[in-house]
């Protein structure tokens, strides 16, 4: 069974970092791109970073742009979202998203049951 | 940024009915639209990419069409499962954005 399980949410002060990790199982990671999006509860969802099937190529939504990192490490079948310098407005549910493709950022066809960030002092 | 709004926001319908969902691009996103379904305490569920191909194991009563900025979810004979949020996303330009969602619920 395709399955991703996020980890490393949690609460953080507004200027902190957490690092999110997504361990995939089920499929055959090193051949699909990897997404993370996120949801306030009880809003939409937003697209936040995708990074392509060697890692070289990656995308970031400009709201995180310069703040947050993505990378993968295919021998750990494991994508991770390094979040720096964390805002109230980060605040939200964040999902890591398998991609349909190769290349990133196109469709998500399997998702995880999410890791929630809050941010507060 | 390409903004995506969906109407209605909410549609209250009966299981056995029909329900028609729209997504209007701001501008032309060609055939690069998708659907998903969310449902509480799950993980969202693709149903339709490229605006009409139903992704893997998803049953033929949800069907995608429209192509430019409209675009059309149709779920045939409601059943208690679709209750539920459906989103469009487009993935024509940078950033990839969501529409904010049309809530299907039980009339």
């Amino acid at each position: 069974e395709m399955q991703l399980l996020e980890s490393g949410g949690g609460l953080v002060q507004p200027g902190g970092s957490l690092r999110l990790s997504c361990a995939a199982s089920g499929f055959t990671f090193d051949t699909y791109a990897m997404n993370w999006v996120r949801q306030v509860p009880g809003k939409g969802l937003e697209f936040v970073s995708s990074i392509n099937i060697n890692g070289v190529t990656t995308f970031y939504s400009p709201s995180v742009r310069g703040r947050f990192t993505i990378s993968r490490d295919n021998s750990q079948n494991t994508v991770y979202l390094q979040m720096n310098s964390l805002r109230d407005e980060d605040a939200a549910l964040y999902y890591c998203a398998k991609d349909l493709f190769a290349t990133g950022g196109s469709y998500f066809d399997l998702w995880g049951q999410g890791t929630l960030v809050t941010v507060s002092s | 940024d390409i903004v995506l709004t969906q109407s209605p926001a909410t549609l209250s319908l009966s299981p056995g009915e029909r329900a028609t969902l729209s997504c209007r691009a701001s501008q032309n996103i060609y055939d690069l639209l998708a659907w998903y379904q969310l449902r509480p305490g799950q993980a969202p569920r693709l149903l339709i990419y490229d605006a009409s191909n139903r992704a893997t194991a998803i049953p033929a009563r949800f069907s995608g069409s429209g192509s430019g900025t409209d675009f059309t979810l149709t779920i045939d004979s409601l059943e208690p499962d679709d209750f539920a949020v459906y989103f469009c996303q487009q993935r024509s330009n940078w950033p990839r954005t969501f529409g904010p969602g049309t809530k299907v619920d039980i009339k």
